[in-house]
């Protein structure tokens, strides 16, 4: 079983969508999650950041962990066409250690 | 705001050459890491670097691949004989160091490597 899963997608909504992200993982000892994107051969852009389980909200991004089903989400609230790109989620553990595990990623378009 | 800076952005080499590349992590970070993406794939872990030191590799970082602090800015990958399959994009990321915080990762814009 891999440690982080990813529908890869493609994902593809009309602006203004409701989009909802998601990755689920076997490792219970991880307790630190994050969402990034990634544009286009750029550099993964850290978005949103939750320790352990609950809801955490920035602007039009929410993210979401469940550590009891091992589940993780990002929702993306009136979504727009810069929104278009790859969201990847990673995870770590607590203490020294803070490799971040990934998910491959879901490609997302937003059409105008 | 403060990033992370990587140089240089391409780099191509010739297979069995030496290539380093370089870093300049946010300034007040003292956590220093490498992580490389092959086109299609996911993110990989290589190195984590803390009070000058290697805490943790994963098992592609072999003894082909080292990481340097030379001075207080810079954070260097070298790869001493460079192979095929180490055409990737190598991403460079720091975080803060403090016993609860500082586990978001902030990355730098990547150095695309092409061994030919």
């Amino acid at each position: 079983q891999k440690e982080v899963e990813q529908d890869p997608g493609p994902l593809s909504v009309p602006e203004g969508a409701i989009v909802s992200l998601n990755c689920t993982y076997s490792n219970s000892a991880f307790q630190y999650f994050m969402w990034y994107r990634q544009y286009s051969r750029k550099g993964p852009e850290l978005l949103m950041y939750t320790y352990s389980s609950g809801n955490k909200e920035d602007g039009r991004f929410t993210a979401q962990v469940d550590k009891s089903s091992k589940y993780i989400s990002l929702f993306i609230r009136d979504s727009q066409p810069s929104d278009s790109a790859t969201y990847l989620c990673a995870m770590s553990r607590a203490g020294n250690n803070r490799k971040l595990i990934w998910g491959l990623g879901t490609s997302l378009a937003v059409n105008p | 705001e403060p990033e992370v800076t990587q140089t240089p952005s391409h780099q191509v080499t010739q297979m069995g050459q030496e290539v380093i590349l370089r870093c300049v992590p946010i300034s007040n970070h003292l956590y220093f890491y490498w992580y490389r993406q092959i086109l299609g794939q996911k993110v990989e872990f290589l190195v984590s670097f803390y009070n000058n030191e290697i805490s943790e590799k994963s098992e592609i970082f072999d003894d082909q691949f080292s990481v340097e602090r030379p001075d207080g800015s810079n954070f260097t990958l070298k790869i001493r004989s460079t192979k095929l399959e180490d055409s990737a994009m190598y991403f460079c990321a720091s975080s803060e160091s403090t016993a609860s915080l500082g586990y978001e990762q902030y990355f730098g814009p990547g150095t695309r490597l092409t061994v030919t």
